[in-house]
């Protein structure tokens, strides 16, 4: 049972543009979520988190929302660069209570200059 | 400051044979997890390690164990290894078992099974 889905196993974006990559967990339980980049043969380093107190994180040309009723979340990058592109995983986890950082399958974003 | 240390980087085994992976976590960090990921499964997560016990544990058959010493390294044994444990293995360590800002990762051991 995949707790933490990401739909899009692809994404392509003009370089300057936008991208969104989205994510949607179904375990009530977490309540922290975080996102990591990775590139090819090399492991997955962190991006950006957000706590579930909060609806919006943002660093940089980073920004994550947060929609806990509908239990989404989406990773927005502005503006885009070809050195974003990489897979994207996003991860969450419940703080109260024992219990590991989830991933989802990723999303490979190319950033088309 | 030293990463995450994964070794080896690559490894050939045949099917039916073990295999012992090792993973040496940024110095302080007291916390080791271990992640596979294979084409198209994301990072499916195996165990977590805290202070030499284990903390959390995916859901993978008895082959796949693990331990982690009294320095915090850790290694994991794959038994009767199959085909389908083909996949690369990343470790992940921090400095305890929830850290804000997540965990760093090693660039993993990439195990094909032959």
């Amino acid at each position: 049972d995949q707790q933490v889905k990401q739909n899009s196993p692809s994404l392509s974006v003009q370089e300057g543009r936008i991208s969104i990559l989205n994510c949607d967990y179904t375990n009530s339980m977490f309540d922290y979520f975080l996102w990591y980049k990775k590139y090819p043969a090399e492991g997955p380093t962190f991006l950006i988190s957000i706590s579930s107190i909060k609806d919006k994180n943002e660093d940089g040309r980073f920004t994550v929302f947060l929609n806990k009723s509908a239990k989404h979340l989406s990773l927005h990058i502005v503006p885009s660069q070809p050195g974003d592109s990489a897979v994207y995983f996003c991860a969450a986890r419940g703080t109260s209570g024992n219990t590991p950082l989830v991933f989802g399958k990723g999303t490979r974003l190319s950033v088309i200059a | 400051k030293a990463g995450v240390t994964q070794t080896p980087r690559y490894l050939i085994k045949t099917r039916g044979q073990q295999v012992t992976l090792s993973c040496s976590p940024i110095s302080g960090h007291r916390s080791v997890s271990w992640y596979q990921q294979t084409p198209g499964q994301g990072l499916q997560f195996l165990f977590e390690y805290f202070s030499e016990t284990q903390r959390n544990k995916g859901n993978f058959p008895g082959r796949f164990s693990g331990r982690q010493f009294s320095n915090s390294r850790s290694e994991m044994n794959v038994s009767t290894l199959e085909l389908g444990d083909s996949a690369l293995y990343l470790c992940a360590s921090s400095t305890g078992l929830f850290t804000l800002g997540g965990y760093t990762f090693g660039s993993g051991t990439r195990l094909t099974v032959v």
